[in-house]
């Protein structure tokens, strides 16, 4: 079994909104991460977290905040984001740093 | 970085092998390559991946070069399921945490 799941599969959300997305794996795996991948590009590696710990920010806008409450959940906290913050957010997990992740389905987001 | 080129697009018949080329003349020795592929927007699918030797799964077979400048990705017999985008990629050991870069990909269709 290698899913992960992701919610909601679809988000539109103003520019004064709070909101979160949320991803779960029940893999064991314990590195986890979050893309973002704009309409015709590739993903973007945004943040990874390795034993709830987060390992790399790759340099996002705080308006993003990453959340590892445990081993097998990961959450992304949205706030006061822009329209160009639209796009698809991918989750991935992978058993370790040096395994193969495995992507969600995404959440396409859209802000107005 | 080691960084990943591959064609923009390619055409291939229903039935017959897809041959899916790729360059990275910058990667390192201990850096593997990975492909990917993205169907429409769904979340990126784990295809193969290798180091040095020749790879077969039930999905594709990876056939690295002895210089590990390039590799092609080998779908046996393609159908019209497997048109989606293909990611060949490297990943990179940055920070003490391990990434996957993904580069501008493959449009793969096959034809009926």
């Amino acid at each position: 079994d290698t899913e992960v799941t992701q919610t909601p599969k679809h988000l539109v959300m103003g520019m004064t909104n709070k909101k979160s997305l949320k991803c779960e794996q029940h893999m064991g795996h314990r590195a986890m991460y979050w893309y973002k991948q704009k309409a015709k590009k590739p993903p973007e590696l945004m943040f990874v977290y390795s034993y709830e710990k987060l390992s790399i920010n790759e340099s996002v806008p705080s308006r993003f905040s990453p959340e590892c409450p445990n081993s097998s959940l990961l959450n992304l906290h949205l706030h006061a984001l822009q329209p160009e913050d639209s796009a698809l957010y991918l989750c991935a997990s992978s058993q370790g740093q040096t395994q193969t992740q495995y992507f969600g389905p995404g959440t396409r987001l859209l802000v107005l | 970085d080691a960084k990943t080129t591959q064609p923009p697009s390619m055409d291939c018949a229903e039935g017959r092998a897809a041959n899916l080329p790729c360059n990275h003349s910058t990667i390192s020795g201990n850096e593997y390559v990975y492909w990917y592929r993205q169907i429409h927007s769904q979340g990126p699918q784990y295809i193969i991946h290798g180091l040095k030797n020749n790879e077969t799964n039930e999905m594709a077979s990876l056939i690295i070069t002895e210089d590990r400048k390039s590799s092609t990705l080998i779908l046996p017999h393609a159908t019209l399921r497997d048109t989606a985008v293909y990611y060949c990629i490297v990943r990179l050991a940055v920070q003490g945490a391990q990434k996957l870069v993904f580069g501008q990909g493959t449009r793969l269709t096959i034809n009926p």
